[in-house]
Order: C-alpha cells, then structure tokens, then sequence
C-alpha cells in the first residue's frame, strides 16, 4: 500500500493553463506538505496543513491555492501556469505541526510549453 | 533566510571507498534529519538526530549532530553501489513546524 499517493505522475501543459495535483495519504497524519524541487534538485516548502487549517504559507504566487478537504488530503491547484512553475512537486505528510519525520510522495513532475 | 550548504554537491567514488558529507549552517537548528532520495521517488527519511554532539548509526552509516547544532556530517564506510543516491540534510527550526532543506549532495 502506498503511503503518501500523487496523483497525476507526470504533467505536460501550457503556459496559462490551470491544473490541479491532488495528494492522499494513508499513515494517519494530520499534517500534510506541499514542497517544490527545482532542476538543481534544492527542496523548498510552500505549504503546510495541519488538520486541515493552514499553518505555512511560504511565498508563493497566489496563483497556486492548496486545499485540503479532510486532514488526508491536500490538494494544489495552480492558475495561469508560468514557464517557472516547471519543476517536481512532493507532497509530504508527518504526526504533529511539529518537525517530525516527513513522508513523501514520489512527486509530480510538471512541465510548461 | 536559513541556508543550509551541503558539501560536496556530487561525489563520485570507488565500490568500497570511504566519503563524508557535510551539512552547515550560521543557523541554530532544534534538530537535525537525513534523507536519501532516487531518481523518480519522493525523499526517504534515513536518521534524525537531536542533541547537539549527538552520533547515531545505521549499519555503514554514521551521522553526527555537531556541538552546535548548526551542522551534520554523514559518513559512509565502504560504500555500496545501492548507497547511490541524493543526500538531503533538513533542519527544524524551534517552535515552527518548518524543515529547511539543504542544497543536497549527490552521489
């Protein structure tokens, strides 16, 4: 059984279009994690829920939006896709809103023509 | 901004040989995780140490939590081909629920 499931694998769009990744996880964590990997592989938070409220909120373009339904999942659409937002996105979960171990998804990878 | 630098950033080596990696920082950090990532997957926690000074190990590998608290080190004896990987140091932060990553160190 997966632990932490993205889906979709891979992603192909254009520049301006919206798309959404979604994220569930099946450990029991009530935190979940949006992190972006860029192509020098360096890791770095966006969001972070936590039962499902809000508890991170890096500097992101507003153009991306998470939303988590119930504290398994956590959803991230993304408006008006940019050339820049090409890159791989995990999605991460852990016990507590404190730093505790993160499981990860085997990311999404998004590529903009 | 909390910068974690990962030194080597690629290391390439010998079936057998040993290698340290080091991970630093000007930041105080409350503790201190590993994780190894492949190609195509998400990244696997390996340790995550907590006092400063502190040294865990798992099986070839040992990690070092420095006096300070602001750096690590990892050291792999007699490296294996399966050790390929890249090594990802994160640090938390007190009283935030924040892992920054380091700048990774592939192997």
């Amino acid at each position: 059984d997966t632990a932490v499931s993205q889906t979709p694998k891979y992603l192909v769009t254009q520049m301006g279009n919206d798309k959404s990744i979604k994220c569930e996880q099946n450990l029991g964590h009530d935190t979940m994690y949006w992190y972006k990997q860029d192509s020098k592989k360096f890791l770095k938070i966006m969001f972070s829920y936590n039962n499902k409220e809000l508890i991170i909120n890096e500097t992101v373009p507003n153009r991306f939006s998470p939303k988590s339904p119930d504290k398994a999942h956590l959803n991230l659409h993304i408006n008006s896709l940019e050339l820049g937002d090409s890159a791989v996105y995990f999605c991460a979960s852990s016990q507590g809103n404190r730093p505790q171990p993160q499981h990860f998804g085997d990311g999404t990878r998004l590529s903009i023509l | 901004t909390q910068l974690l630098e990962q030194s080597p950033q690629f290391l390439s080596i010998q079936e057998g040989e040993n290698l340290t990696v080091y991970c630093n920082s000007s930041s105080v950090f409350s503790s201190l995780q590993w994780y190894r990532q492949e190609p195509g997957e998400g990244p696997v926690l390996l340790v995550t140490v907590v006092t400063g000074g502190e040294v865990k190990k798992l099986k070839r590998l040992t990690f070092q939590f420095g006096d300070a608290r602001k750096d690590s080190s990892l050291h792999i004896t007699a490296a294996q081909p399966g050790d390929t990987g890249l090594y990802l140091c994160a640090g938390a932060n007190f009283g935030n629920e924040k892992l920054t990553f380091g700048t990774g160190t592939r192997l």
